[in-house]
């Protein structure tokens, strides 16, 4: 069965303090993989889309990487308004031929000043 | 206005009720999609529309029923509904001949079933 697992679920870190959200997958026929921001009281806002492994983009103080099983979301001397909950999704081909994109649950993300 | 939006932003009905959710969107796009979001739960997509015509249906109970008369409108007609349906429900828009076009979304109906 098509997967994504976020980790952590939920992340504490002081204002400047980088880290990284991982989000691993096991769906099979990659067509791209989304990184998504939500706002409590919000829709998800897009972020990124990766295609293939190897393949890394960047917004202000984040940057997404991409291998064959999982992708990074490192975020570099983050600030409190970068507190938010992000969302991995990744679009892949079922055995039976059709497209189909799958969410993970998200990881929580708190910055604290 | 632009983007994805949706009325109201908060609803509470009870079971017997019937309420509708509407989602407009601005951005020239060709296919609509209805999500659910639940805590601790993934996105659970529920219907997709691609230029106007029914293209998925996820085993969603005939308690919801979609509507899309026109590419920039959809609703949700919503009735006898049971308490574990609430929830945030998402409408989303995205360029359907785009393979891997990113959906974008509306800020949610919170809706509260009592």
């Amino acid at each position: 069965e098509d997967q994504v697992t976020q980790s952590p679920e939920a992340l504490r870190l002081q204002e400047g303090e980088s880290s990284s959200l991982n989000c691993s997958y096991t769906v099979s026929g990659l067509r791209g993989l989304f990184w998504y921001r939500q706002d409590p009281g919000k829709g998800p806002e897009f972020l990124f889309t990766l295609y293939s492994a190897g393949e890394e983009k960047e917004k202000e103080r984040l940057k997404a990487t991409l291998t064959k099983k999982e992708s990074f979301l490192h975020i570099t001397a983050p600030k409190p308004e970068d507190s938010a909950t992000y969302l991995c999704a990744v679009q892949g081909v079922t055995q039976g031929g059709s497209e189909k994109l799958v969410f993970g649950k998200g990881t929580k993300l708190t910055v604290n000043p | 206005e632009t983007g994805v939006t949706q009325t109201p932003r908060h609803l509470v009905m009870g079971m017997t009720n019937k309420k509708s959710l509407k989602c407009e969107q601005h951005l020239g796009h060709n296919a609509m999609y209805w999500y659910k979001q639940s805590a601790k739960k993934p996105l659970e997509l529920m219907f997709v529309y691609s230029l106007e015509e029914r293209v998925e249906n996820n085993s969603v109970p005939s308690r919801f029923s979609p509507e899309c008369p026109n590419s920039s409108h959809l609703f949700l007609h919503l009735h006898t509904l049971q308490p574990e349906d609430s929830a945030l429900y998402l409408c989303a828009s995205s360029q359907e001949d785009r393979v891997t076009a990113p959906l974008h979304f509306g800020n949610g109906t919170r809706l509260t079933v009592t």
